[in-house]
Order: C-alpha cells, then structure tokens, then sequence
C-alpha cells in the first residue's frame, strides 16, 4: 500500500521569496516520486522526478526537491517565486511492481498563491 | 501536454445519456490511464490499459467503460450508470518500466451534466 500526504493545502508567498510544499510518502516499495504542476484547466506537467539516483533532484522552472529516506518526505522548494508559479502542485507516489501497471497515488495538492 | 490529445475540451450532457471522451497519445507509449479530478479531491484513477486490448478497472470503474484496440487511442465512455459525471477528466499515458515510469497527461476534458 501506498500514500502521499501534502502537509498544506494552501501556500501563499510574495513573488522573489523561497517556496516550500511538503510532501510527506508511505510505500511498502522503493517508490518512484514526482512533482507535477497544473494550471486552471490546464492538464498535469511534469516538474521532477526521483528514481534513487541523486536524492537532490533539479527540474524545470528553477524548482527542486529532496528525497529524505529516514524522514519520508520529498518535499518541493523554489528559492524565488514567480507570478507565472501560481498554480497547483501535486505530489504523486508510483508503485514499483509491474502487476500494478505504474499506478500513480496522488496527494491531496497544494495552492499556491503569489503575491506582487 | 507533450504528445497527447484530448477532445472535446468542454462537454455538455444530460442527464440519461452516454457520452465518450477521446484520448489519442503518439509518444508510442504502452500504457493509458484516465483520471478523474473533482475539487479539492486530488485525481482518481478510474481505467488503466497496459496493452492494447487489455484493460483493467481503476479505483471509481463504476458507470465508466473504454476500449483499447489501438496503440494510440483510449477512448472513455461515461455512462448513464454514472450518478455524478460532472468533472474534469485527465487521460495519461506512459511506460511501464522502472526508468521510464513517468505518466504524462493530456490537457484534459470538462463534462457538465446539465
């Protein structure tokens, strides 16, 4: 069985300072983790993606996570917001046995708001 | 969005009558998924194929059907059997091997039932 939790449903921030969305996971496997971002009525975009290789994953935007084993929690982080960063973030979960076709758990999202 | 379509953008329907989504990916994945998103509820699977002509029901199957008998097209129908369509629906596609995991998503379908 597997889980994700994102610790806040809304983050409100002012546009040049750091963001941070929490993700915290629970996975009976090695999990494959992500970051996506969806803008209103827009499909899901990939952000990142941990696979156990670096545990400090880059991705696009200026966004970047770290992969904490003994903490469970990959947690997502950008050092200067922008405006065009108003959107939905979710953290997802993959199950890593082939039986389950990839299936991806996804957390509950995060808001973020940016203000000018 | 990448290489995945999704028609009609916005859907009207009402009540009593079926209606199926479209989704067409050309990134030559094996996989296809369809999603539903409600508000503040994250996304719910509610089909998944791993090969063509094979499907398998997700977490919410029921009043849904699909069919795979392409490589490149999932189609989803909602039908009447549905007591709450009205939603956003995401179609994903992807691979399934460790490496290559990933789901990428179309931009999505918007269906009211009047």
């Amino acid at each position: 069985a597997q889980s994700v939790t994102q610790l806040d449903s809304h983050v409100s921030v002012s546009e040049g300072t750091p963001v941070l969305l929490r993700c915290n996971y629970s996975s009976s496997y090695s999990p494959s983790l992500f970051w996506y971002v969806q803008h209103p009525n827009k499909g899901l975009q990939l952000l990142l993606k941990y696979t156990s290789a670096a545990t400090l994953v880059k991705g696009i935007n200026g966004f970047e996570a770290e992969f904490k084993k003994s903490e469970t929690s990959f947690h997502l982080t950008k050092p200067s917001a922008h405006m065009s960063d108003a959107a939905e973030y979710f953290c997802v979960v993959s199950a890593q046995f082939k039986a389950a076709g990839n299936k991806l758990t996804f957390g509950g999202g995060t808001r973020v708001l940016v203000k000018p | 969005d990448g290489g995945i379509t999704q028609s009609p953008k916005y859907l009207f329907r009402k009540e009593g009558q079926n209606v199926t989504l479209s989704c067409e990916q050309n990134l030559n994945h094996d996989a296809m998924y369809w999603y539903r998103q409600d508000p503040g509820q994250g996304l719910r699977l509610i089909y998944y194929s791993q090969i063509v002509n094979d499907f398998q029901k997700g977490d919410i199957a029921e009043g849904y059907s699909v069919s795979r008998e392409k490589k490149e097209s999932f189609p989803l129908t909602v039908t009447s059997a549905q007591k709450n369509p009205t939603a956003f629906y995401l179609c994903a596609s992807g691979n399934r091997d460790r490496e290559t995991d990933t789901q990428y998503f179309g931009p999505g379908t918007r269906l009211t039932v009047l």
